[in-house]
């Protein structure tokens, strides 16, 4: 099986930078996926990796390192809204390539 | 476009009644999922559908049944609902099995009293 470790919470400034970890365990892993969901509402798509290296979109990048089970998501200009929580998921060959999710993240951005 | 959507978005029912969640997507995906979601975890995989006519068991089968209907359309059964079925149900949808993108619906919120 998969499992996956998250940090619970993590608290940052608008305006600010921060990241968001995500380790994994899995026996044929296939990519990481993120996804942001606000309270109340339906987790929406964010980025994915499958290959090791930083993907950028926005003010939003995702870094993957295979070797080291690895990856995480980095939030840049922090603003009000980017208060959610943070989901990374992992495909892998055993699970079918069906996203298993961690726990999540819940980020708290503070003016 | 309305994406996913499900029905209905909030239900309470008492234990050992019987409800059926309702989830139809319009993008033409031929994958589509359930999953539950507890406070503090993640979201679990329920049943999913590879494609149409065919159903396989996520990680937490038990206690619920799924039918394709139809490319579209895809149901979750409680045939009798327990407490520790109180959660938010999500339908999602891919393009594909392999396509690592998932379209997540607005969610049904149950109660099992």
């Amino acid at each position: 099986g998969q499992s996956l470790e998250q940090p619970s919470e993590v608290t940052a400034v608008e305006g600010a930078i921060v990241q968001i970890n995500c380790t994994y365990q899995t026996s044929g892993f296939y990519g990481l996926s993120w996804y942001q969901q606000h309270d109340g509402g339906a987790p929406t798509f964010l980025s994915y990796n499958a290959l090791d290296g930083l993907e950028e979109t926005g003010r939003f990048s995702s870094f993957l390192s295979r070797s080291d089970s690895y990856g995480y998501l980095l939030l840049q200009e922090l603003q009000m809204k980017d208060s959610a929580s943070y989901f990374c998921a992992v495909r892998d060959r055993g699970g079918s390539y069906i996203p298993t999710f961690g726990r999540g993240t819940s980020l708290i951005v503070h003016p | 476009n309305a994406g996913v959507t499900q029905t209905p978005k909030f239900q309470v029912l008492k234990t050992g009644q019987s409800m059926t969640l309702q989830c139809a997507q319009d993008m033409n995906h031929n994958s589509m999922y359930w999953y539950r979601q507890d406070p503090g975890m993640g979201l679990r995989l329920i049943y999913y559908s590879a494609s149409e006519g065919t159903t396989d068991k996520g990680e937490v089968p038990n206690g619920y049944n799924v039918s394709r209907l139809n490319k579209r359309e895809f149901s979750l059964r409680l045939e009798s609902a327990a407490p520790s079925q109180t959660s938010v149900y999500f339908c999602a949808s891919s393009l594909d099995r392999g396509r690592y993108e998932q379209f997540f619906g607005p969610g049904t919120r149950l109660t099992v009293l």
